[in-house]
Formats: C-alpha cells, structure tokens, sequence
C-alpha cells in the first residue's frame, strides 16, 4: 500500500519561513493537499492540487509538488499558523485515501 | 453552509458494535462521495472508509474491513457506519468528511464534521 512520510515536528520563528515536506513513491504523479488541525479542531484543507488554495486561505500559504516530495511553505508564519498539519495524495485510479503521519509546526 | 454532524458515539466493551450517524446539509447530498475518517487521542489522522455518491462503491482500510459497513441514505441526507467486533484500537474521535467533487470517487476533503468520540474499554 501507498505510504506518505512527513517529519514529526518543525520549528519556526515568526516572520520566518516554513517548509513542511511529504514524501512519497513518484509523488509528483499524484495529486497532493494538505490539511491543517488545531487543538480541539476538526482539520482544514489549506491547499489542494498540490498549489491550490480554497477560498480564505491566507496568500502567505503555497504548496508544490515533483519527484517524490510535495512541500507545504508558509511565509511569514505567524502565531496562529501553529498546528498540526497533515498531506494526503490521490491519483486518479485511487479508491483509498492515504494521509501522511502529520507535521507538528511550532511558531517560538 | 456545509454542515455535517456526527453522533452516536458511545463507551462500548471490546467485542461490541456501535452505530455512527453524520447528518449533511447544505449541499446536494447525494452528488458526493463521503467518507468517515478516525482519529485516535493524541494520534494522526487514519481514513476508514467511503461510499459513492450513489452507495454504488465502497471501500474500507485493511483495519476495519470485515468489521465495520458504510452506508448512506440520500433521502435524509445521512451517513452512517456500523461498527462490529470493537477493539480497544478502534478508541478514536470519528470524523464524517465530504469529497470536493461532484461524481467522483476520491479527491481532498473539502468539509469536515466536528467528530464524536468512540471509546472502547472494558
């Protein structure tokens, strides 16, 4: 079965940027979102289609995608971008949903 | 606005069954695949099953097929998962999630439910 690998934690200082990766087998071939989830929340989509933002979704989010890494970056963190955030690949012959084991980002 | 609200979440002794609902409401119900995704304490996020937007297609993770059955009711909008044989590791928040596209089997999740938590204990 397909297997998505993120790092369990990242740290970023505020104004800084944030690189949250995904990686997986030939990534780049499928399509990558990502969801964000504060404590006590039920998880976001923040980008979808690998660079797509949904609507409300703040500009400094970005997302790409090739080889075997899909990278979530978040410039100019802020406070309120600390959460867990979790990537998730499909392809078009897919008919199961595979989540990455989610990034911790700190803002400190 | 989509809504979507979980219940039926319960203590259960292992070896139990439980019966999950999630009622959806503003969007056309039966256009989009749902699914239920669970998440124990502390832990990630684990999908656990979904049915097409005509109950057509389903499919489970290995670590509920055979125990639990997916199923929808278009007429009231609804989406349920019985669940059987319970085990301790089945203890999680239930979260009912609602596919972003029309008629398609899987995309990104574009509406989530607040969840309910299932435990499993003796």
């Amino acid at each position: 079965s397909y297997e998505l690998t993120q790092a369990p934690s990242v740290s970023v200082s505020p104004g800084q940027t944030a690189s949250i990766s995904c990686s997986g087998d030939k990534l780049g071939d499928k399509y990558v979102c990502w969801y964000q989830q504060k404590p006590g929340q039920s998880p976001v989509v923040v980008m979808f289609d690998d660079n797509k933002r949904p609507s409300g979704i703040p500009e400094r989010f970005s997302g790409s995608n090739s080889g075997n890494t899909a990278t979530l970056t978040i410039s100019g963190t802020q406070a309120m971008d600390e959460a867990d955030y979790y990537c998730q690949a499909w392809w078009d012959s897919s008919t199961s949903v595979v989540f990455g084991g989610g990034t911790r980002l700190t803002v400190l | 606005e989509v809504q979507l609200l979980e219940s039926g979440g319960d203590v259960v002794q292992p070896g139990g069954s439980l019966r999950l609902s999630c009622a959806a409401s503003g969007f056309t119900f039966d256009d989009y695949t749902m699914h239920w995704v669970r998440q124990a304490p502390g832990k990630g996020l684990e999908w656990v099953s979904l049915i097409s937007w005509d109950g057509g297609s389903t499919n489970y993770a290995e670590s509920v097929r055979g125990r639990f059955t997916i199923s929808r009711d278009n007429s009231r909008a609804s989406l349920y998962l019985e669940m059987n044989s319970l085990r301790t590791e089945d203890t999680a928040f239930y979260y009912c999630a609602k596919d972003s596209q029309q008629y398609q089997l899987l995309s990104h999740f574009d509406s989530w439910g607040q969840g309910t938590l299932v435990t499993v204990s003796s």
